[in-house]
This record gives structure tokens, sequence and C-alpha cells, in this order.
């Protein structure tokens, strides 16, 4: 089946550790993007990419990194410079960057939390 | 102002209601609107496109109005399965509304 995975599922971390989120889809989609989600709260961007070696930042982009090796791989580092990690993290992708009518298909989620 | 803005909620209606949900968007320049609905501790799923002419999928139905830089959806008919959390996005921007909290009461 096509789709996106990410994990773990849950995951924790002790404060001043860095904690790696994986993102892989099988979809062929060139671009592909991390939300951080509150409680309560909507969907912020983090970080997004549109090709293979290419990301920019979304209005959360401090604390965190991402890299872009691979078209189906887009994994997320939280930094021990994010101050309040705890979290749910969507990543999603789209078919091509920068195309408007573009629908966003999102993986399960992983949630953060430290301890 | 932030980009794109909806009321948060919640809407508790009863089962057979009718229930509209609005969200507003700053950037006159915005081509696309979606809506999508998340189930509590759940990833978002697409509901429905807006198309400018406004566009309806069962008792759904999902309208643009670009002079007033909002679009909507009315959902008809509330089921209690209905209950979820409702999220616009601009998707030019990648941005996503805060979410309507929508709860449906037998």
């Amino acid at each position: 089946d096509g789709g996106i995975t990410q994990s773990p599922k849950y995951l924790f971390r002790k404060e001043g550790q860095n904690v790696t989120l994986s993102c892989e889809q099988n979809l062929n989609h060139d671009a592909m993007y991390w939300y951080r989600q509150d409680p309560g709260q909507g969907l912020r961007l983090i970080y997004y990419s549109q090709i293979v070696n290419d990301f920019q930042k979304g209005d959360i982009a401090e604390g965190y990194s991402v890299s872009r090796e691979k078209k189906e791989s887009f994994p997320l580092t939280v930094t021990s410079a994010q101050k309040n990690p705890t979290a749910f993290y969507l990543c999603a992708s789209t078919i091509r960057g920068g195309q408007s009518q573009e629908t966003q298909y999102f993986g399960p989620g992983t949630r953060l939390l430290v301890l | 102002r932030k980009e794109v803005e909806q009321d948060p909620g919640p809407f508790n209606v009863p089962e057979g209601a009718t229930v509209a949900f609005n969200c507003t968007y700053s950037n006159s320049a915005s081509q696309s609107f979606f809506w999508y609905r998340q189930d509590c501790r759940k990833e978002p799923k697409l509901l429905m496109s807006v198309y400018s002419s406004g566009n309806e999928d069962g008792r759904f139905t999902a309208q643009l109005n670009r002079a007033s830089q909002y679009i909507s959806l009315l959902i008809r008919d509330s089921k209690l399965s209905d209950s979820a959390t409702y999220l616009c996005v601009v998707n030019n921007d990648m941005r996503f509304g805060a979410g309507t909290r929508l709860t449906v009461k037998p």
C-alpha cells in the first residue's frame, strides 16, 4: 500500500537530548512537510522540502533541523535548543511543491514527550 | 492578524442539525483551499477541496467568498460520526487554521 509512515508512534526524550523523528513515503511525491500540533491547537509548519537536497524553514524552525537526502525520506531532528518540544509531530507530502490545488497526505504522527 | 483564522468552537449540536463553520484568510492572492477533518489524536484527513463556484459532497457543502476572504463548510443532517475537529487550509502558504471542534450529540 502507498502511504506515509512515521516512526516511532510515541517517543520519550530526556531534557538536553537530540531525537530524530522518521518520515518515509512511497508515493513518489516531490514535496514533504513537517508540522507541529500542540493540544487544542492547529498545525504549525516547521520545515518543508520541495525537492531532494533542498528545504526551507517554516514558521517555527528554531530548535529543529531536517535533511532530504532521498526523495522518500524527510527526517526531523528535535535538538536540545527546542525548549518546549512536547507535541504531536505530523509529516505530510504533496505530489509537487509550490503548486495550487495540491492535497496534502499525512502520516499517522509521532507524539514526543520530554521527561 | 493570523494568516488563517477559524472559530475554535466548540460547536455542540444535536443529531440532524445543520451547522456551518467559517475560515478567514489574509492573503488575497491565495488560490487553493481545503477542509480537513481530524479525529482525536489522529492525523488530519482530507474532507474536501473548495472550488471557486462552491461544491457539494453529500451532506457537506464548501463555499469560497473571495471578496470577503473566507471559506465556509456547511454540514447538513449532522451525524454522531461527524464529531471531530475541522481544519481549513490555505494551501499556497501551507497554513492551517487552528480548527473548529464539532460535537454532535444524540
